[in-house]
C-alpha cells in the first residue's frame, strides 16, 4: 500500500480557533490534494499542489489555506474554524498528471467544530 | 462545471444477487475512474477507463464505458458482504489532474 498518513484522525475544536491538519506521504509523488466529504455533496476539492510551494485553489477553498514546504508534507489550515467546516477531510496523492494511476487516499480526519 | 450523477443513491441486496450501478456525466468524460470506499477509510481505486465502449473486468466486477463517453456502469455478479461500501465515479476536471467525484452509490450486501 502507498504510504500516506493523515493526522490527527479525529479532532474536536471550538468555533473561531485555528486548526491544522497534516498529510504525510512516503511515495515521493508530486501531486497532493485535500478534499472534504459531506453527506449529499460527495467529495469536493479544497486545495491541491503540483509540487513544493506550488499550490492552487479548488472549488471550496474559502476559509482554508494550505502549505507545502516539503514534497512529503501537505498541510491544511482552517484559520478560524466554523461549524460549516465540520466534515471528514481526505488527503490524496497522485504520481501522474494524466490521472492514469488514479489517486491514493489517506484514511481521513474527522473534524467536529462545536 | 461538470456534474456526475450516480444512481441509485442507495442499494440493499442479498448475498448472491447481481446488481448494476450507473454514472452519468453532463459532459464527455476525460478519464473515468471508479472507487470503492469502506466506512472509516478513504476511497480505493478500482479501475480507470478511457476509451468509449471499453469493458474492463475485475473478478466479479464488470465496468463498462459508454460509446459516447458520457456514461458508465459497474456490474457486480453474485454480490458478497465484502462488496459493501460506497461506490464513487470520478473524472478528470480541466487541467492539473484534478478529479471531480459523483455523490456515490451506497451498497449494502446482507447475508
Amino acid at each position: 500500500d502507498a504510504g500516506i498518513t493523515q493526522s490527527p484522525r479525529h479532532k474536536v475544536t471550538e468555533t473561531g480557533t485555528p486548526v491544522t491538519l497534516r498529510c504525510h506521504q512516503t511515495e515521493n509523488h508530486r501531486y497532493m490534494y485535500w478534499y472534504r466529504q459531506d453527506p449529499g455533496h460527495g467529495l469536493r476539492l479544497i486545495h491541491y499542489s503540483y509540487g513544493v510551494k506550488d499550490t492552487d485553489k479548488g472549488e471550496v477553498s474559502d476559509g482554508y489555506s494550505v502549505s507545502r514546504s516539503k514534497t512529503e508534507d501537505f498541510l491544511l489550515t482552517l484559520e478560524s474554524a466554523t461549524s460549516s467546516q465540520t466534515s471528514v477531510y481526505f488527503c490524496a496523492i497522485s504520481e501522474s498528471i494524466t490521472g492514469t494511476y488514479g489517486y491514493t487516499f489517506g484514511s481521513g480526519t474527522r473534524l467536529t467544530v462545536v | 462545471t461538470q456534474l456526475l450523477e450516480q444512481s441509485p443513491q442507495f442499494l440493499s441486496i442479498q448475498e448472491g444477487e447481481n446488481l448494476t450501478v450507473y454514472c452519468n456525466s453532463s459532459s464527455v468524460f476525460s478519464s473515468l475512474q471508479w472507487y470503492r470506499q469502506e466506512p472509516g477509510e478513504g476511497p480505493v481505486l478500482l479501475v480507470t477507463v478511457v476509451t468509449g465502449g471499453e469493458v474492463k473486468k475485475l473478478k466479479r466486477l464488470t465496468f463498462q464505458f459508454g460509446d459516447a463517453r458520457k456514461d458508465s456502469s459497474l456490474h457486480i455478479t453474485a454480490a458478497q458482504p465484502g462488496d459493501t461500501g460506497l461506490y464513487l465515479c470520478a473524472d478528470l476536471t480541466g487541467g492539473g489532474n484534478k478529479l471531480t467525484f459523483g455523490t456515490g452509490t451506497q451498497l449494502k450486501v446482507e447475508l
